[in-house]
């Protein structure tokens, strides 16, 4: 699976948007760009993914560039619950049925 | 929503006992993986079975063995528990992933401590 590259830190205010950016200058044109979270004392969590449109879902929206060598996670309206680490990983076709490899992802903080 | 439930948030075992850790998910997926956690080094795929009684090594396997005997449970189980196996233990399923577009779910893991 190709690298990312992501701020190793974000500070946000409560209820103001968020946006997370992820650079994947050598992604290949079947791979995923996935998020997942990780508060803390807890398990990773699905955020989205997404292939070349924007996604959107309840948690957040996903905006790939056009060129698809950057991504960004945009939460609308950050709430102290989403602080956490989150990490950009990209899937290809035909990848291992396992082996999610986490990088060091960036650390949200989100002051009240 | 998809739901994995590992059996014990916190465990304390003894060096050299026999250590099984449960993992139970209910969507149906054909995926289950078994991941340890350390600080400075991420996650690490220990195994993971894409069938009933199917298991795959992962990365670090040594030291573990798995059992999926029904689709909806995957145990991990330490034959001889070490204190280099300290560690949070996380439990993921998902469908199965030939386009790289399937998310895993995980459980909110068990912190194991060995003794």
């Amino acid at each position: 699976d190709a690298k990312t590259t992501q701020p190793n830190s974000m500070e946000s205010n409560e209820e103001e948007p968020v946006h997370l950016p992820c650079n994947h200058s050598t992604i290949s044109g079947t791979d995923y760009i996935h998020w997942y979270r990780q508060l803390p004392s807890q398990g990773p969590e699905y955020v989205i993914h997404g292939l070349t449109s924007n996604v959107n879902n309840r948690m957040a929206s996903l905006a790939i560039a056009e060129d698809r060598k950057s991504s960004t996670l945009i939460l609308h309206r950050a709430t102290l619950r989403d602080a956490a680490v989150y990490y950009c990983i990209l899937r290809g076709y035909g990848g291992s049925q396992g082996n999610l490899i986490f990088g060091k992802g960036t650390k949200l903080s989100v002051k009240p | 929503d998809v739901k994995v439930t590992q059996s014990s948030r916190y465990l304390v075992k003894r060096t050299g006992e026999k250590v099984f850790l449960e993992c139970v998910q209910d969507m149906d997926h054909e995926n289950m993986f078994w991941y340890r956690q350390d600080p400075g080094l991420g996650l690490r795929l220990i195994y993971f079975s894409y069938d009933v009684k199917m298991k795959e090594k992962g990365d670090i396997p040594e030291g573990y063995s798995v059992s999926r005997e029904k689709k909806e449970r995957f145990s991990l189980i330490l034959e001889s528990a070490s204190t280099n196996q300290t560690s949070m233990y996380l439990c993921a399923s998902s469908h199965l992933n030939q386009r790289g577009n399937q998310p895993q779910h995980f459980g909110d893991g068990t912190r194991l401590s060995i003794l």
